[in-house]
């Protein structure tokens, strides 16, 4: 299994430009979760889909977030406007029930 | 107040040396707790998953104790490897299995 797969790896843009991050999560896994990472807060939960359904969002943190889940094999996180706040490391995750988390490498944003 | 503190905030040993890094949770109800090791650049991943009725569970050189009683787990590393240097996270699970809260994390540097 070739594991949670994210991309880009890396995006850097300016300020008030639309950055859309990618994730595939591993075949068979019904539930999928984003994270943002910062060395000051650590791993923060924005959103989770169970079945591709918005289980929760009360992590995402304003309207400039939304995520999106169309199939049990792709989900995004957009970021529109993008400021330089928003400038954190993103990982995507899988798992089934009762089973550990399995997280991709990750995208690393920069918003100049 | 986070709900998952973990101690020291970081840690420095020598190669070969032993460590233990503290995880205290007020999570309730609780359904599991797991450790998750976090390599620069990549995802976390998991290494063990301690539910309420385990007390020690090992993987390899890792032996994570759990007391629910004081909430308290532990992860003890053994004869320290460099490619143990990392974060580690600390993860306690409430009644819902995906309702998850996440420590800040440890982070753990081994010099030769």
């Amino acid at each position: 299994d070739a594991g949670v797969i994210q991309s880009p790896r890396h995006e850097v843009t300016e300020m008030g430009q639309e950055v859309t991050l990618r994730c595939k999560p591993i075949s068979g896994h019904n539930s999928l979760f984003w994270y943002r990472q910062t060395m000051m807060r650590g791993l923060e939960l924005l959103i989770y889909f169970n079945n591709n359904v918005p289980i929760d969002d009360s992590g995402m943190p304003e309207d400039r977030f939304s995520a999106k889940m169309p199939n049990a094999s792709f989900s995004t996180l957009k970021i529109q406007p993008s400021e330089p706040r928003d400038s954190a490391v993103y990982f995507c995750a899988s798992n089934r029930a009762n089973s550990p988390l399995h997280f991709g490498n990750g995208t690393r944003l920069t918003v100049t | 107040k986070n709900q998952v503190e973990q101690s020291p905030q970081s840690l420095i040993i020598l190669e070969g040396k032993n460590c233990t890094l503290q995880c205290n949770y007020t999570v309730s109800p609780f359904s599991n707790l797991r450790w998750y090791k976090q390599d620069t650049g990549r995802g976390p991943v998991s290494l063990t998953i301690m539910t309420f009725s385990e007390n020690t569970k090992s993987n390899g050189r890792y032996t994570a104790t759990l007391d629910a009683d004081t909430k308290q787990s532990s992860l003890h590393i053994t004869a320290s490897q460099l490619s143990d240097s990392a974060s580690y996270i600390c993860v306690v699970s409430a009644s819902s299995y995906n309702d998850m809260r996440f420590g800040a994390g440890t982070r753990l540097t081994v010099k030769p």
